[in-house]
């Protein structure tokens, strides 16, 4: 089974702080995601990382950017928390098909990370 | 512009009814669909997936069924029991080289013992 660890469940800051999120995962994906989930607003994508030291922007990624040293590792990282970025934060991966299985194969998510930024 | 839709946020069954969650999505370049599952405090888990060269994909109790004209899907779960009690979000992708998947908003489906 694959497996998804974020490192912590629930974590509080303050505004100005800069804040780490650590994900890991132990299946040799070559893909990596960070989403936020907020009421009414589903996940959205912030970054995500197709290969080590490779990183693409997705929907929102304004306050946030992103580490990939080793392929089992990536971390998002905002840089000066404010308060609208308290959020539930998930991170995922997955494998990379060849051809139209490219997108076809499933994101695994680790349990998600609870963010308040005070 | 929300590509991907689920405009129910909830929806409640009594348990061995069926559930039908439903899905709408605006970019005709979508060409692959999943469902996924999330209970509280735990990461969403993969459900089932559909192909947009078929119309139809069955795993156990869950029916996936893919409307392109209408660009329309929905989840079946049939008997609906206690368990199945989770939010529901459905999420679309494009061949397009790259690897990711724009999600709906969810659905919280509650299943009435």
């Amino acid at each position: 089974d694959v497996k998804v660890t974020q490192s912590s469940r629930y974590l509080v800051k303050r505004t100005g702080e800069k804040v780490f999120l650590e994900c890991v995962q132990d299946m040799d994906h070559e893909n990596m995601f960070w989403y936020r989930q907020d009421p009414g607003l589903g996940l959205r994508l912030i970054y995500f990382s197709y290969d080590v030291k490779m990183k693409e922007k997705g929907d929102i990624p304004e306050g946030y950017s992103v580490s990939r040293e080793k392929k089992e590792r990536f971390s998002l990282i905002l840089e000066s928390a404010s308060t609208n970025q308290t959020s539930m934060y998930l991170c995922a991966s997955s494998l990379t098909g060849t051809g139209r299985l490219q997108v076809s194969q499933p994101q695994h998510f680790g349990d998600g990370t609870r963010l308040s930024i005070l | 512009d929300q590509q991907v839709k689920q405009n129910s946020p909830s929806l409640s069954v009594q348990e061995g009814r069926i559930s039908i969650l439903n899905c709408d999505y605006t970019n005709s370049m979508f060409d692959y669909f999943l469902w996924y599952k999330k209970y509280p405090a735990e990461g969403p888990t993969f459900l089932i997936s559909i192909s947009s060269i078929k119309d139809k994909n069955e795993d156990g109790r869950f029916t996936v069924f893919l409307n392109k004209s209408a660009k329309h899907l929905s989840l079946h779960i049939v008997p609906s029991q206690p368990g199945d009690s989770a939010v529901y979000f459905c999420a679309a992708s494009a061949f397009s080289g790259t690897y990711k998947y724009i999600f709906g908003t969810g659905t919280r489906l509650k299943v009435l013992a």
